[in-house]
């Protein structure tokens, strides 16, 4: 299984909800990352797990919450956002270690649209 | 100036043509990607280098480290080639995820 696979695809949310974006992969990968990504532009590191610990966050503002409850998911929950939150956010993996084998694979995105 | 550059940005070719995509960097690498992203679409790795030259299917990515250039090749282009190619590199010595993207080529083939 070399997939990333991310739930839901799109989601449409008001300035006031709580929802959750949901990422998983059975690769054995030990790194994981969010992205977002406007339209146009080249995709923006948030966040990197490694080995279930956050590693990186790429001051990203607190409306974004990470969390990594096992090695193989990795979850985004979303609160208060902005409607300029509103973009592609993608969910990819990779081992740890030798640069050469730290090969990110991507998940297809969850389109978001904030209200 | 930004420390990863793609040439050109925009591309257009008939289908069955060669293309080539390039990527210049200005920093030292462990290693350089190729990425494809279909329009509205999430990314897809096709290529991961530190040296020399990959070939899969019709793609064919050639890296010269000297030069800190690498290339796309696309062999008999096919309208379902029609995307945004992405070229990123991880900086040498950089920490776990530091990828750092060019601004991406968006190629059309025509039928």
């Amino acid at each position: 299984d070399t997939e990333v696979t991310q739930t839901p695809k799109h989601l449409v949310m008001g300035m006031t909800n709580k929802k959750s974006l949901k990422c998983e992969q059975h690769m054995g990968h030990r790194a994981m990352y969010w992205y977002k990504q406007k339209a146009k532009k080249p995709p923006e590191l948030m966040f990197v797990y490694s080995y279930e610990k956050l590693s990186i966050n790429e001051s990203v503002p607190s409306r974004f919450s990470p969390e990594c409850p096992n090695s193989s998911l990795l979850n985004l929950h979303l609160h208060a956002l902005q409607p300029e939150d509103s973009a592609l956010y993608l969910c990819a993996s990779s081992q740890i270690g030798l640069a050469k084998y730290n090969e990110q694979f991507f998940g297809p995105g969850t389109r978001l649209t904030v209200l | 100036k930004n420390e990863v550059e793609q040439s050109p940005q925009n591309l257009t070719a008939q289908e069955g043509e060669f293309i080539t995509i390039n990527c210049s960097y200005s920093v030292g690498i462990s290693a350089l990607h190729w990425l494809q992203q279909h329009p509205g679409g999430g990314i897809v790795s096709l290529f991961m280098l530190s040296s020399g030259k990959k070939k899969h299917g019709r793609l064919i990515a050639t890296i010269n480290i000297q030069e800190k250039h690498s290339s796309l090749h696309i062999t008999a282009s096919h309208p379902r080639d029609s995307a945004v190619y992405i070229c990123a590199v991880r900086r040498h010595g950089g920490s776990q995820g530091n990828l750092i993207f060019g601004k991406g080529t968006k190629l059309s083939v025509k039928p």
